[in-house]
């Protein structure tokens, strides 16, 4: 399987900082990268999928970038609602997903 | 929209099935993907059903132990986990697959939108 590596796995930052989340594929998977976001309590949400596309409904805060290996979810000017959990997830061969990225309150 | 069935509590070496109502046009059109995610941990992808004929597939890890089913009347998907384990202790979601024009997708190029609610089940003995 394809393993998806993220880092860091835990970060904290202020509202209105500029945040990045990267993910790395252990074999290059073209653009075949999704990112998610998950609230306690909560089932996963859609960001962005195709590793720039930004899913509808989603503020364009979040922008996503990379291909080949090396993937990043950035967050330009974090909000209140955005303190959560963030996944990538590759769909190039079987699926699966990287650990996670908690991203707190400083 | 997914709705799960409820939260469910079982002892080791049972099964447990969990239920996923979806809309008709969803039924129709899309493959639905089975999620779990172990308390404080990551996501783990269980494998997929195809609910116009039933054709599932399922992860290496699970395959021997699960079971995906549909019923074609009520537009739920079923997964059923058997001998449980422990480590089976977890949430578990049930998520529509889309392609990247937004149509039915089976693995290759998907992504997941929207997901259900989540069911917990618990092994405890």
């Amino acid at each position: 399987d394809i393993q998806m590596t993220q880092s860091p796995s835990s970060l904290s930052a202020s509202v209105g900082d500029r945040v990045t989340i990267t993910c790395r594929a252990s074999q290059s998977i073209s653009n075949y990268v999704n990112w998610y976001q998950q609230k306690p309590g909560q089932a996963p949400k859609a960001l962005i999928y195709a590793a720039s596309s930004l899913q509808s409904g989603v503020p364009s805060r979040f922008s996503g970038s990379g291909s080949g290996a090396d993937f990043t979810l950035t967050i330009s000017s974090l909000q209140p609602e955005d303190f959560a959990t963030y996944y990538c997830q590759q769909s190039y061969a079987a699926l699966t997903f990287g650990g996670g990225t908690k991203v707190e309150i400083k | 929209q997914l709705v799960q069935s409820g939260a469910e509590v079982k002892k080791p070496g049972a099964s447990v099935k969990v239920s996923c109502k979806t809309s008709g046009d969803t039924f129709k059109n899309y493959y639905v993907h089975w999620v779990r995610q172990a308390p404080g941990q990551g996501l783990e992808w269980m494998g997929i059903i195809n609910p116009r004929d039933g054709s599932s597939s399922y992860s290496q890890k699970l395959r021997g132990r699960v079971t995906m089913t549909r019923d074609t009347s009520t537009s739920t998907v079923y997964m059923e986990l058997s001998s449980l384990k422990f480590e089976d202790t977890a949430i578990y979601y049930c998520a529509r697959a889309v392609g990247l024009d937004g149509g039915n997708c089976y693995t290759f190029g998907c992504w997941f939108d929207p997901w259900g609610q989540g069911t917990l089940v618990t092994v405890s003995s």
